[in-house]
């Protein structure tokens, strides 16, 4: 079985700063997607960024990139120029493809809390 | 992007009674939905997984008879919580996604207090 582990239970960073947000994560499949997901104190889950495994190019998206090391089974998110509204709870998850009986459903890590300071 | 609704988004229900809460996507077909279950500062566990016109297929040590999943039409999710009871009482969120989408998209979520 899949598992997606976090090892920060909670980070700090100063407005405008980088952080880095880490998340490491056990398969034997090479097919599969990759999603950090960001809950803000309303609870509404937000997309912040997906890598699908067979791509080697790391995702981007604005402030925030991932590195993906594939081989050491590592997905890493960096918030670049952090703002205030960036503070949440922020989800690594791990999906497996739509095929050989799989529901794809997302498996989660237990999370990690941004805070930052203005 | 595409929207999913989730509705109530706060119920509270007296212990014993049952609650429904409906899960719809407004502008796409949702073939497979999900629902999740958080417990306050915890992570979202995967109760149950339902596609169109098909029995739920439920994650171990999630009681079917309690949790209630149905999914007739390709828009509409539900999450009947039966005889609930104070130990019932969490945030419940549903994801709805198409065969061809790799992201699945999620409703606001349910906070459910059971009294």
């Amino acid at each position: 079985a899949q598992t997606v582990t976090q090892s920060q239970p909670e980070m700090s960073v100063q407005e405008a700063e980088t952080v880095t947000l880490s998340c490491t994560y056990d398969t034997s499949e090479s097919d599969y997607y990759l999603f950090w997901y960001k809950q803000p104190p309303s609870r509404q889950m937000i997309l912040v960024i997906r890598q699908e495994a067979y791509k080697q190019q790391n995702a981007t998206e604005n402030r925030f990139s991932v590195n993906f090391q594939k081989a050491a089974k590592s997905f890493s998110l960096k918030i670049s120029d952090s703002q205030l509204g960036d503070a949440a709870m922020y989800f690594c998850a791990y999906r497996s493809p739509n095929y050989g009986g799989s529901q794809g459903n997302l498996i989660f890590g237990k999370g990690t809390k941004l805070s930052v300071k203005p | 992007g595409a929207v999913v609704s989730q509705h109530p988004s706060r119920v509270i229900c007296k212990s014993g009674t049952s609650v429904k809460i409906e899960c719809r996507s407004l502008d796409f077909q949702a073939t497979t939905m999900f629902w999740y279950r958080q417990f306050p500062k915890q992570s979202l566990m995967l109760m149950a997984t339902s596609n169109e016109g098909s029995k739920a297929t439920y994650e171990q040590g999630v009681e079917k008879d309690k949790f209630l999943i149905n999914h007739a039409s390709l828009t509409l999710s539900t999450l009947t919580v039966t005889s609930a009871h104070p130990e019932d009482s969490s945030f419940y969120i549903c994801s709805a996604r198409t065969d061809m989408n790799t992201e699945a998209f999620f409703g606001q979520g349910t906070r459910l207090t059971v009294v």
